[in-house]
This record gives C-alpha cells, structure tokens and sequence, in this order.
C-alpha cells in the first residue's frame, strides 16, 4: 500500500524558468495538499485541492503559482519564472476525507527540494 | 499572523528523560490537534492526535495534553530516546480542512 509518492524529489532550475512538481496521493485519496516548508520554518498551507477542482487556495501567491489536480495522473504544483525566493521544500499532503468533515487526518509524502540558481 | 505559536524552537534533552512541547492558539474553532514527527530529508509524520473534548491523550511514550480553557496543547515525549531526535510540529484545523502549523520544535536526545 504505497504512501503519497512526489516527483522529483529534488529539482534545480535556474531563474526565470519553471518547476513542476507532481504528487500521487494514497489510494482511495481524493483530497490533496500542498504545502512550502523554508528553512528552520513550519508548513504553509498553500492550496487544497479535489479532483479537477480547486477548493482553497488561499495560500498560493497571487502571481507564478498554479495547481491542478485532474481526474486522471497526479497533482500538479505548478511554478513560472521561479526566483530565488521560491527555493524551499514543497510537501503534498493526502486525506481521505475532505470539507466538512471533522478531525481528519493528512498524509505527508517526501517532499520536493527545489532549488532555484 | 502565526496561527499555532510552538516553543521551544529547539530542544536538548539526556536520554530516559522527558521531552515537553508546548503550542497554544487563538483561534476556538480549531477542532482537531495533530503532532507531526520529521526526520531530515523526509516528510512529516502524523505521531498523535487529540480532539478538545479531551484532556489528554497517550499513545506510547507520547502523550497530548490538552487545556481548551488556555488554548494550549503540549507533547510530552516520556523515556526519550535518541532515535526521538527530529523535528516535531504541532498543527490544528477546522472543519474548513486548512491546517495550521506551528514553526517546529528541533529536539536533540543526548545518549
């Protein structure tokens, strides 16, 4: 029963260029997170995601940054013309249950260390 | 604003003793308090949870405490040990699914 898998695990782009980052949730997951960890920092919720539909993403930078995650492959987290600032650790997060729902419980994968130059 | 505020940043403790944690919050429709482990290069763990209709919770040498009067929660790791050493962080959420994270606690287990 494989965790949440992200890909690559480590990505280096250079300025002005862009990252894509993708994340297969659990099995049986349909709800996905993605979140930014900076150095000596905590986790920053970034977007909340369900199948082909975007349900917060309230913590996603206004401009550079999307995400999708279709109904079929993995999700997507999406950077244009990266700067020095978006080098950090990237985490996906599944949950088997999503809005509305009370205590529920979030699985991490392995992260995406990007690392911009 | 930091939603969880998490002390200490950073944690020395002998081995066989207690490793405590401390996180408080402000907001009271926070419904569901989680404790991640991470060790370097990895994602983080869930380790234990607790619900505020609860005071305390323990699982293993871990154990939540839980004052909803004070909008506080704290780990309490008992026995640490020095594979123990990692990073911990609390969170809370809603029902809205956002979670919250505290800034993350390095604890060091000296052998």
């Amino acid at each position: 029963n494989a965790g949440v898998m992200q890909n690559p695990r480590h990505l280096v782009r250079r300025r002005g260029q862009e990252a894509r980052l993708r994340c297969s949730p659990m099995k049986g997951h349909s709800h996905v997170y993605w979140y930014r960890q900076l150095p000596e920092e905590g986790l920053k919720f970034m977007v909340y995601l369900q199948k082909e539909n975007i349900i917060d993403e309230s913590g996603m930078p206004k401009e550079r940054f999307s995400a999708e995650f279709p109904k079929e492959g993995p999700s997507i987290l999406r950077i244009q013309q990266v700067v020095r600032g978006d080098s950090a650790a990237y985490f996906c997060a599944s949950s088997p249950r999503g809005q509305g729902s009370q205590s529920y419980e979030q699985y991490f994968g392995p992260g995406t260390r990007l690392t911009v130059t | 604003q930091q939603q969880v505020k998490q002390s200490p940043q950073s944690l020395i403790v002998q081995k066989g003793g207690i490793s405590i944690i401390n996180c408080a919050y402000e907001n009271t429709a926070f419904d569901y308090f989680p404790w991640y482990q991470q060790f370097p290069g990895k994602g983080p763990a869930l380790l234990i949870a607790i619900r505020p209709d609860v005071s305390e919770k323990k699982e293993g040498r871990f154990t939540i405490s839980f004052n909803k009067s004070a909008k506080q929660f704290s780990l309490h790791i008992m026995d640490s040990q020095p594979g123990d050493s990692a990073t911990y962080f609390c969170a809370a959420n809603t029902s809205s699914n956002q979670f919250y994270f505290g800034t993350g606690t390095s604890l060091t287990v000296i052998p």
